[in-house]
């Protein structure tokens, strides 16, 4: 079965603490996202990568940071330097313009 | 002004009928356009892409409007199962980067 997995489902954290959510897919893209999703929002772009040891921030970057060292992986680091860490986040990849998600990671930090 | 724009909603409306939403957004360099579908505390999926012609899939019509920057998501006959956020995405020009809009929510009353 192709497709994206996120872990873990739910996250919690302390304040001042760095935490990795991890993404892998399985689709054979080449292109990975992350974005985050607050109440009543839509998706920001946090950081995209189109090719493996490549990656651009996105809207929202500061306080995050990523790796691409392999095509199926992209995982994200929400490091103390994040205001607002609590937030619901996505992890994509695509085929041209169509985006597929994983299921997400609900992160709350206490 | 936001890139991209939707009703605020939420919408509320009889199993049956028929409803609209609407999205504009800001970007001439526009490329793509699609309606995606969030289900609650779930990741959004690809309902349809939209083409500058219209197109129609079973209960659902999407329109784009190049020219007044305007998207639009008709559904017929709506169903029970139809309740959920839909969100407006256009791409920016020349990258494979998604903007969300920030969701309209759908629920429909049996």
């Amino acid at each position: 079965d192709g497709g994206i997995t996120q872990s873990p489902k739910y996250l919690f954290r302390k304040e001042g603490q760095n935490v990795t959510l991890s993404c892998e897919q399985n689709l054979n893209h080449d292109a990975m996202y992350w974005y985050r999703q607050d109440p009543g929002q839509g998706l920001r772009l946090i950081y995209y990568s189109q090719i493996v040891n490549d990656f651009q921030k996105g809207d929202i970057a500061e306080g995050y940071s990523v790796s691409r060292e392999k095509k199926e992986s992209f995982p994200l680091t929400v490091t103390s330097a994040q205001k607002n860490p609590t937030a619901f986040y996505l992890c994509a990849s695509s085929r041209e313009y169509e985006q597929f998600f994983g299921p997400g990671t609900r992160l709350t930090v206490l | 002004r936001k890139e991209v724009e939707q009703d605020p909603g939420p919408f509320n409306v009889p199993e049956g009928a028929t409803v609209a939403f609407n999205c504009t957004y800001s970007n001439s360099a526009s490329q793509s356009f699609f309606w995606y579908r969030q289900d609650c505390r779930k990741e959004p999926k690809l309902l349809m892409s939209v083409y500058s012609s219209g197109n129609e899939d079973g209960r659902f019509t999407a329109q784009l409007n190049r020219a007044s920057q305007y998207i639009s998501l008709l559904i017929r006959d709506s169903k029970l199962s139809d309740s959920a956020t839909y969100l407006c995405v256009v791409t920016r020009q020349g990258a494979q980067k998604l903007v969300f809009g920030q969701g309209t929510r759908l629920t429909i009353n049996p």
